[in-house]
């Protein structure tokens, strides 16, 4: 199983409203991603989850909130959000953070992309 | 600072022509990966190829060829006899092989059409 999940799909959500996106893989993986694609531009990096904890948080507002309640699963809270973050939100997973066989030596692990939440802000 | 080029924003070809998708990257490191991911309709990004800047050899997958030269500092991807189902967004990408270094720096993308 070489499968990164998304629900939901597509979101319509107020600026007011509260919503989360999950994000789900069975593949054994210790690290996890949120990137953000807007229309027509490459992705994002915005936040790396490694073995369940926060590793990397690209200056992200804190108007999104993200959350790994256990190896498998990793959420993005979202509360108070503007109409300029409607955007493709992508989860993805590798087998670890870095690289295989260390920093500054191996390979990089690659990165299993979902199909992403399409996310409107009205 | 690495920064990843793709000239081409939008490619149209017919249908079993080949077609040559541009990436020019910039870095000072020595040592990075380069990356080529497929974006169909469908969202998700789709692993293709990595390369490290060590390994200069052309790659053959099938359809799918890879020309790196690190003296131009370009990474090319051909797909000979083009179908239909290649069309979608392809991102080159970049990541140097240093301690810290997360990020993929990703081209613009190319946004290839086949039509039947």
């Amino acid at each position: 199983d070489t499968e990164v999940t998304q629900t939901p799909k597509h979101l319509v959500m107020g600026m007011t409203n509260k919503k989360s996106l999950k994000c789900e893989q069975h593949m054994g993986h210790r690290a996890m991603y949120w990137y953000k694609q807007k229309a027509k531009k490459p992705p994002e990096l915005m936040f790396v989850y490694s073995y369940e904890k926060l590793s990397i948080n690209e200056s992200v507002p804190s108007r999104f909130s993200p959350e790994c309640p256990n190896s498998s699963l990793l959420n993005l809270h979202l509360h108070a959000l503007q109409p300029e973050d409607s955007a493709l939100y992508l989860c993805a997973s590798s087998q670890g953070q870095g690289n295989r066989g260390g920093f500054g030596a191996g390979v990089p692990y690659e990165q299993y992309f979902g199909p992403g939440t399409r996310l409107t802000v009205t | 600072a690495q920064k990843v080029t793709q000239a081409q924003t939008e490619i149209s070809v017919v249908e079993k022509e080949d077609v040559t998708l541009d990436c020019v990257y910039e870095t000072r490191d020595t040592t990075y990966y380069l990356f080529w991911y497929k974006q169909p309709p469908s969202g998700e990004l789709v692993f293709l190829i990595r390369r490290n800047s060590f390994d200069e050899q052309n790659e053959i997958s099938g359809r799918y060829s890879w020309n790196f030269q690190k003296s131009t500092s370009s990474f090319n991807f051909t797909i000979t006899a083009s179908q239909v189902v290649d069309s979608a967004v392809y991102f080159c990408a970049l990541r140097p092989l240093i301690q810290g270094a997360q990020k993929l720096v990703f081209g613009q993308g190319t946004r290839l059409t086949i039509n039947p």
